[in-house]
């Protein structure tokens, strides 16, 4: 079956600073990956996609980096803010069927 | 525009009743997906519908759930003699090419 896990369940960084969120990935045939944020209580926001043909995409102070050999995709977030502090998931698409992480959960220190 | 919304934002609900959740999706989009967020965890694919085919019921986990989807638009996610496991956030999406999906808050349904 498909699996899509995350390295690490929590993230602490310092406003400012990157942040760089882990993802991998089990099925060699995906074609198409997203990341979401989820605030408390809100339902899971797009943040930014990125296809099997390509291994970087960015976004307005995001990146998405996929690494095909290693089944790996990153997120990372340039300058974090207060405001970023959320709940970060991967995403693959398998068929009609998306794939989600368990998540991590991204606090921002002032 | 208007986002996808659901109703009821809450449930409370004895072991053993039904209870519906409703989706409208964002107006035109073609496909819609019911999601199970459980406490702490990712989100648990249960249904997809696309345009007029027939629905991806795979990840519906028992008999007990059943949706349907009426003109094309508002969905309907049933859930039948409810269980305690049950007890979950459940997430709707709508999507006008079936990859970007926009979700809409949930419904938090709590079996006591």
């Amino acid at each position: 079956g498909e699996s899509v896990g995350l390295h690490l369940p929590t993230l602490s960084v310092q406003e400012g600073d990157n942040s760089i969120i882990n993802c991998a990935y089990s099925n060699s045939a995906s074609d198409y990956f997203i990341w979401y944020k989820q605030e408390s209580g809100k339902g899971p926001q797009f943040i930014i996609d990125i296809r099997s043909n390509m291994d970087k995409r960015q976004g307005q102070r995001v990146t998405v980096l996929l690494n095909k050999t290693v089944k790996h995709l990153s997120l990372q977030i340039a300058a974090t803010q207060p405001g970023d502090s959320a709940v970060y998931f991967c995403a693959e698409k398998g068929g009609n069927q998306f794939y989600f992480g368990t998540g991590t959960s991204l606090t921002v220190i002032p | 525009g208007a986002g996808v919304s659901q109703s009821p934002s809450n449930k409370v609900t004895e072991k053993g009743k039904d209870v519906e959740l409703r989706c409208d999706p964002i107006s035109g989009h073609t496909a819609l997906y019911w999601y199970r967020q459980s406490l702490g965890q990712g989100l648990e694919f249960l249904i997809y519908f696309q345009g007029n085919s027939a629905p991806d019921k795979s990840g519906l986990p028992s008999d007990r759930f059943s949706a349907e989807r009426t003109g094309g638009s508002v969905s309907t996610l049933t859930i039948q003699r409810t269980q305690q496991e049950d007890s979950a956030v459940y997430l709707c999406a709508s999507s006008l090419i079936s990859y970007e999906q926009y979700f809409g808050p949930g419904t938090r349904l709590t079996v006591t």
